[in-house]
């Protein structure tokens, strides 16, 4: 299976600052195959990007993505109070899809 | 819109058999492919496998062939079975649907449920 590395754990930031997220990847797929989610207390992952830079329907443009390969990048430009939460990547180009342990961004 | 809910009991006795179903509302289950994902406490996410629009099914290795998902189009509703679940299978159980044409990246989710392996 492949196993992405999501770092760091957690990612202290205050409200209009810029978050970098990183995940890594233990083997190459099609950058065609990651997405990100994100996910709040209590709640269910939210589907955020595809295709490692696509924005899903809704999802506002301070949020994007980018990398290829092995290494793929999350970007928050300006964090607003609702952004404040957990980050999952996920690869779905090679079975089975697997998910990375998580980015908890926490109000700093 | 389409929305998923999940069901089915919140506890469930080690070695016994775990049966979940996602009722899909607002779209029909004969298009898409329809996944099970799971959430052990405080962990990351797990897929476990999934219910084409056909019938087909395909699993997570990991879990050893112990999963079956099966639907009934009549309800709109596709089910989960996990056999000889120990305390390792306690976790919070979602539904979700794929993108499109089996590009398993989970558009939607049920609120998921909790699913506790105890005697």
């Amino acid at each position: 299976d492949i196993v992405l590395t999501q770092s760091p754990g957690t990612l202290s930031l205050s409200p209009g600052e810029r978050a970098t997220l990183s995940c890594r990847a233990s083997q190459s797929f099609s950058s065609s195959y990651l997405a990100w989610y994100q996910q709040k207390p209590g709640q269910a992952p939210r589907f955020l990007i595809y295709g490692a830079s696509s924005r899903a329907t809704g999802i506002p443009d301070r949020f994007s993505g980018s990398g290829s390969g092995t290494d793929f990048t999350l970007t928050i430009s300006r964090l607003e109070a609702e952004d404040f939460a957990v980050y999952y990547c996920q690869q779905y180009g090679i079975f089975p899809p697997t998910f990375g342990g998580g980015t908890k961004v926490e109000i700093k | 819109q389409v929305q998923l809910q999940e069901s089915g009991p919140g506890l469930v006795k080690p070695s016994e058999t775990l049966s979940l179903t996602c009722t899909v509302s607002g779209g029909s289950i004969s298009t898409y492919y329809w996944n099970w994902i799971r959430q052990a406490p405080g962990q990351g996410l797990e897929w476990i496998g999934y219910i084409s629009y056909s019938g087909s099914t395909k699993f997570n290795p990991s879990l050893k062939s112990r999963a079956t998902i099966f639907r009934d189009t009549s309800k709109n509703q596709f089910s989960l079975n996990l056999k000889s679940v120990t305390a390792a299978d306690t976790a919070l159980y979602y539904c979700a649907r794929e993108r499109g044409e089996g590009d398993l990246a989970f558009v939607l989710w049920g609120q998921g449920t909790l699913v506790t392996v105890s005697s």
